[in-house]
C-alpha cells in the first residue's frame, strides 16, 4: 500500500520552461512534506519543504503547492535548466514522527 | 565537512554470505535510518534509530539486523544475503522531523 505516490516515472521538459511533478499522498496524518533530488551515483539532497499549514512555499526557482483537500502536492521548477535533470522524489512524515514515507521517484529531463 | 559516510560504495555478495554497511555521521544528529532503492519502489526503510542504543523496525526489515551503539554510527547487517536483497542502500540522518541527510548509497548484488 503505497501511501504517497509519484503517478509520472518520467518527465521531459524543454529547457526554459515550467517542469511541474506531481505526489499523491493517502494518509491524512501526514503534516509535513519534502521534495529530494537525486543525481545517479549520489544520494539524495533535500530540496523544499511545506507544512500542511501552509499551501505554498516557494525558493528561488523551486515552488511547492500543497492541496490538502486533494492530499496532492506539486512541485514547479521555473525556469527548468539542464541541471535540473534528475530524479526528484516526494516525501511526507508526521510531526512528532520518525519515519518519512518516500515516493517512487520522477525521473525529470531538461532538454538544451 | 563529511556530512553522512557510507561503507563500502560497492560490493558483491554470495547467497548466504554476511556482511555489515556502516553509516558514520559528524553532524551530531539524533537520528539515523536505512532505506532500500529499487526501481520503480523508491526509498524503502529498513530500520531507524531515534537515538544511541535504540532501534526499530521500517516497512521491509525482514532479513536486516541494524546497531546503533555510538550515537554516531549506525550499522547494518545481513546475516544471510538473498538475491532479493540486490539493491542500493542509503543512510540518513536527521536531527527531529526536518529534511534528512543522505550518504552516497552502497550498491550491493547478491548472486
Amino acid at each position: 500500500d503505497q501511501q504517497v505516490k509519484q503517478n509520472s516515472p518520467s518527465l521531459s521538459v524543454q529547457e526554459g520552461r515550467i517542469s511541474i511533478l506531481n505526489c499523491d499522498y493517502t494518509n491524512s496524518m501526514f503534516d509535513y512534506f519534502l521534495w529530494y533530488k537525486k543525481y545517479p551515483a549520489e544520494g539524495p539532497t533535500f530540496l523544499i519543504s511545506i507544512s500542511s499549514i501552509k499551501d505554498k512555499n516557494e525558493d528561488g526557482r523551486f515552488t511547492v503547492f500543497l492541496n490538502k483537500s486533494a492530499k496532492h502536492l506539486s512541485l514547479h521548477i521555473v525556469p527548468s535548466q539542464p541541471g535540473d535533470s534528475a530524479v526528484y522524489f516526494c516525501a511526507a512524515s508526521v510531526a512528532g514522527g520518525f519515519k518519512t514515507i518516500f515516493g517512487a521517484g520522477t525521473r525529470l529531463f531538461v532538454k538544451a | 565537512n563529511a556530512g553522512v559516510t557510507q561503507t563500502p560504495k560497492f560490493r558483491v555478495l554470495k547467497t548466504g554470505q554476511s556482511m555489515t554497511l556502516l553509516c558514520a555521521q559528524d553532524m551530531n544528529h539524533e537520528y539515523m535510518y536505512w532505506y532500500r532503492q529499487d526501481p520503480g519502489m523508491g526509498l524503502r526503510l529498513i530500520h531507524y534509530s531515534v537515538g544511541e542504543g535504540t532501534t526499530a523496525k521500517g516497512e521491509v526489515p525482514d532479513g536486516y539486523n541494524v546497531s546503533r551503539l555510538k550515537k554516531q554510527n549506525f550499522l547494518l547487517g545481513l546475516e544471510s544475503a538473498a538475491p532479493s536483497q540486490t539493491s542500493v542502500y542509503f543512510c540518513a540522518s536527521t536531527q527531529g522531523n526536518t529534511e534528512a541527510f543522505f550518504g552516497q548509497g552502497t550498491r550491493l548484488t547478491v548472486v
